[in-house]
């Protein structure tokens, strides 16, 4: 299967500290997004960075992106309460014609 | 002006039945797509349209499921024969454009929670 892995599955955390989840895939892509979802419905987009680029960075969400070792990471700093949500990395593989979510990293951020 | 929705919210079906789960997309967006989501399992990539046409069907989970979308607009997603094995949240997503590797931003429905009993 071309499903990422996600670590850590679940992560909880105080206010007020970093939270970083991972993403690891298996194949070349050309673009690797981040997605959030709140109660198990709809998920929202975060960032997308691209195989060109190492790093990105949207308010206090910090991505990273290395190809040789086929991996992200997404990196939330000063959390909050309300980034309480599950975590999910996606990308297009395109010899399958598909998208792959990552199986997802619970985030719970203690207030 | 309005996301992505879904309808019905939730369904429960006995098992054997069919089941028609539809999604209206954001105005004007020509890509579309489908997952299946089990509980507290990543997303499962079932099929993409562009534009009303949907280029490769092999995600669908066997031949009971199928899915259409017509006029650039609504699509749905037809279940046959229901199994329990089925029972998952459906979310659909929409894109502007479908762009080759993947960089279009999908907007999320809300999903339709399926349950077969």
């Amino acid at each position: 299967s071309q499903q990422g892995e996600e670590d850590p599955q679940a992560l909880s955390i105080q206010e007020g500290e970093n939270a970083t989840m991972n993403c690891s895939y298996k194949t070349s892509i050309n673009n690797l997004q981040w997605y959030r979802q709140n109660s198990g419905r709809g998920l929202v987009h975060l960032i997308l960075i691209r195989s060109n680029e190492r790093e990105k960075h949207s308010g206090r969400l910090r991505v990273t992106l290395d190809t040789s070792k086929k991996s992200s990471s997404l990196l939330i700093t000063a959390s909050r309460a309300a980034d309480t949500a599950s975590y999910f990395c996606a990308y297009y593989v395109n010899n399958f014609n598909k998208f792959y979510f990552g199986s997802g990293t619970k985030l719970n951020v203690k207030p | 002006g309005a996301g992505v929705s879904q309808s019905p919210s939730n369904k429960v079906t006995e098992k054997g039945k069919d089941v028609e789960l539809r999604c209206d997309p954001i105005s004007g967006h020509t890509a579309l797509y489908w997952y299946r989501q089990r509980l507290g399992q990543g997303l499962e990539f079932l099929i993409y349209f562009q534009g009303n046409s949907a280029p490769d069907k092999s995600g669908l989970p066997s031949d009971r499921f199928s899915a259409e979308r017509t006029g650039e607009s609504v699509s749905t997603l037809t279940i046959q024969r229901t199994q329990q094995e089925d029972s998952a949240v459906y979310l659909c997503a929409s894109s502007l454009v479908w762009s080759s590797g993947g960089a279009d931003t999908q907007y999320f429905g809300p999903g339709t929670r399926l349950t077969v009993l």
